[in-house]
């Protein structure tokens, strides 16, 4: 079945960047998007990107260019997302996500908290 | 970008209720509309896939109805475990997209 999971929990200071990994298993790695979603304490979810691991192509929500960057190493199966210039308002769980099927299937979260 | 609006933002209910949840997209999306329950530290979990198909292990009492823009999804008898908050997502095109999400909480 497919199953994605993250790294773990970081604590970053204001001004510094992040980037979480997410190793998907299940499926073909390159076959399917692989999309990025974050959830502040209280909020909605709030999309964040995509990326096609075939071919590296992204796509990223207007609030995040500039500061995302979505990538992959086909060798270690494995996506990345990177997030800099981190601001308090950062702080949240994010999520990669796979859109197998139309579906998404869910990692685990990694908490990410900015702080000085 | 589809949009997708979702109500209500949040909803009292008791055990027992009948809870209907509506969300609307900005265009035609088919039936490529699914429903997630959110739970606080857990990661989103499947509840509808493409508008009416109950995700195996989801108990019966969720289901899921519509096509083009307007879908809804009916729990038939609220469960302790069902207070959550839900959302919509459509995946007809890219980017995919969400609803605002309802919280639904214990009256």
């Amino acid at each position: 079945q497919v199953q994605l999971v993250q790294s773990g929990a970081s604590v970053k200071k204001p001004g510094a960047s992040v980037k979480v990994s997410c190793k998907p298993s299940g499926y073909i790695f390159t076959s399917y998007d692989i999309n990025w979603v974050r959830q502040a304490s209280g909020q909605g979810l709030e999309w964040m990107g995509w990326m096609n691991p075939n071919n590296g192509n992204t796509g990223y929500a207007q609030k995040f260019q500039g500061r995302v960057t979505m990538t992959r190493d086909t060798s270690l199966k494995t996506a990345f997302m990177e997030l800099s210039s981190l601001r308090s308002e950062d702080t949240a769980v994010y999520y990669c996500a796979s859109l197998v099927a139309s579906v998404l299937h869910w990692g685990q979260g990694t908490v990410v908290t900015v702080s000085s | 970008d589809i949009q997708m609006t979702q109500s209500p933002s949040s909803l009292s209910a008791s055990v027992g209720d009948r809870v209907t949840i509506t969300c609307r997209a900005s265009q035609s999306i088919n039936t490529y509309l699914n429903w997630y329950q959110h739970k606080p530290g857990k990661a989103p979990e499947l509840l509808i896939f493409v508008a009416f198909n109950l995700q195996s292990g989801v108990p019966s009492r969720f289901s899921g109805s519509g096509s083009g823009t307007d879908f809804t999804l009916t729990i038939s008898s609220l469960q302790p475990e069902d207070f959550a908050t839900y959302y919509c997502q459509q995946s007809y095109s890219t980017p995919i997209t969400f609803g605002q999400g309802t919280r639904l909480e214990i009256k």
